[in-house]
């Protein structure tokens, strides 16, 4: 199947700082990417829809100045957590949109953000 | 969007068949029903999906009756590395345009020796 990577795999960085976290489709073009986040034992939380060439949709309660993606290629989008706090330590993962028969979505195996 | 019901847990033990099944009323037409399979501090991996009644891969089946409102992953002879979460998920829209997917609370399998 289709690969994804995701870079970091873990970062951690201090209260304030902006941390960039890249997602790439390694063997497709992902013209919709999505970003995730999971807080330990809960479900994946749906951020944002990333579309290539265009502005981001956020879902409803996710800061867009806070969390700015980009989709600047095919496969590569980037999410940059700006002003970074402990409350944004989670596990934020990526995936790729494949259209087709199966309109199948890859994931990527996640970034663990630490905030100190 | 679809909302998805499943159970919180289910335990069972190596070798048996599990079967997970999951609710999801307000399907639409044009939504798809995949399974994914999560373990700790991992991206979530592909399983299975199916748009109506029956559809088998190498490592599960999915069943889905006729008014598609509900689906049940079957999981045959399972083992402890099958310990992990299930999440079912619908939408996808058919004919190759995108559509977010929203995870629900998923199911917690405990495969025990």
């Amino acid at each position: 199947g289709a690969v994804v990577s995701q870079h970091p795999s873990w970062v951690i960085c201090k209260s304030g700082t902006s941390v960039k976290i890249e997602c790439r489709s390694l063997d497709f073009q992902a013209t919709t990417m999505f970003w995730y986040r999971q807080f330990p034992k809960q479900s994946l939380m749906l951020m944002a829809t990333s579309n290539e060439g265009s502005k981001a949709t956020y879902e409803q309660g996710v800061e867009k100045d806070k969390f700015l993606i980009n989709h600047a290629s095919l496969t590569l989008s980037t999410l940059t957590v700006t002003s970074a706090h402990p409350e944004d330590s989670s596990f934020y993962i990526c995936s790729a949109f494949l259209a087709g028969v199966g309109n199948e979505q890859f994931f990527g195996p996640g970034t663990r953000l630490t905030v100190l | 969007l679809a909302k998805t019901t499943q159970p919180i847990s289910m335990d069972s033990y190596e070798g048996q068949e599990v079967n997970i099944t999951c609710s999801h009323n307000n399907i639409a037409t044009n939504d798809y029903i995949t399974w994914y399979q999560q373990f700790p501090s991992q991206g979530p991996r592909f399983i299975i999906q199916g748009y109506k009644t029956k559809v088998t891969n190498e490592v599960a089946s999915l069943f889905i009756p006729a008014d598609r409102k509900s689906s049940t992953l079957s999981l045959p002879r399972v083992s402890l590395s099958d310990t992990a979460v299930y999440y079912c998920l619908v939408g996808g829209v058919r004919g190759g345009a995108t559509n977010k997917l929203i995870f629900g609370t998923g199911t917690l399998l405990a495969v025990q020796p």
